[in-house]
């Protein structure tokens, strides 16, 4: 069965920076196309970033450029996002993906 | 970098109807794509993956079409629990617009 467990979320002021983590299990983390997808309170769904199998190509929505930076660890089956410069517009719930399957999600509150 | 158009935006019904939203691609995507259903204060629902599977438990009415660039989501007989707001997405990719389902 797929699993897929974040963790790090958190209430954090504007400017400052979190580091999500997710943890994988049952497939073969290595050969899957990995996402963050995040849902504001009261609003929509929005994909944030994904990344390649190995690693090598990464891509981001325009909005988290620059600020926000996906990784993966193959070997521990886990997937990162470290967010740096927040804004209280990143506030959200985001969850870590693979395809059609996400975990549970994990809140974050940017707020002064 | 595929782009998802989604349409209506909004969608007015009444229960027992049948409805259909559509979600176009920018390029072609094969079958990769998934269905959400997302409700006030609950996590997302995927109802339909790979275009046109249904996931597990997720009620019959509810079905997927296309492939390519042009996919549909049909729910065949409207219930009272079916009123949200149901997004189409690119696998670990954009998300269409969202189509909010009314009571009419």
């Amino acid at each position: 069965e797929v699993q897929l467990v974040e963790s790090g979320g958190g209430l954090v002021q504007p400017g400052g920076s979190l580091r999500l983590s997710c943890v994988t299990s049952g497939f073969t983390f290595s050969s899957n196309w990995m996402s963050w997808v995040r849902q504001a309170p009261g609003k929509g769904l929005e994909w944030v970033a994904n990344i390649r199998e190995d690693g090598s190509e990464k891509y981001y929505v325009d909005s988290v450029k620059g600020r926000f930076t996906i990784s993966r660890d193959n070997i521990r089956n886990s997937l990162h996002l470290q967010m740096n410069s927040l804004r209280v517009e990143d506030t959200a719930v985001y969850y870590c993906a693979r395809e059609y399957k996400w975990g549970q999600g994990t809140m974050v509150t940017v707020s002064p | 970098d595929i782009q998802m158009t989604q349409s209506p935006s909004t969608l007015s019904a009444s229960v027992g109807d049948r409805v259909t939203i559509t979600c176009r691609a920018s390029q072609s995507m094969s079958s990769w794509l998934a269905w959400y259903q997302v409700k006030p204060g609950k996590a997302p629902k995927v109802l339909i993956y790979k275009a046109s599977t249904l996931e597990s438990g997720v009620p019959s009415r509810f079905s997927g079409s296309g492939s390519g660039t042009e996919f549909t989501l049909t729910i065949s007989s409207l219930q009272p629990d079916d009123f949200a707001t149901y997004y189409c997405q690119h696998y670990n990719s954009h998300f269409g617009q969202g189509t909010k389902l009314e009571i009419k």
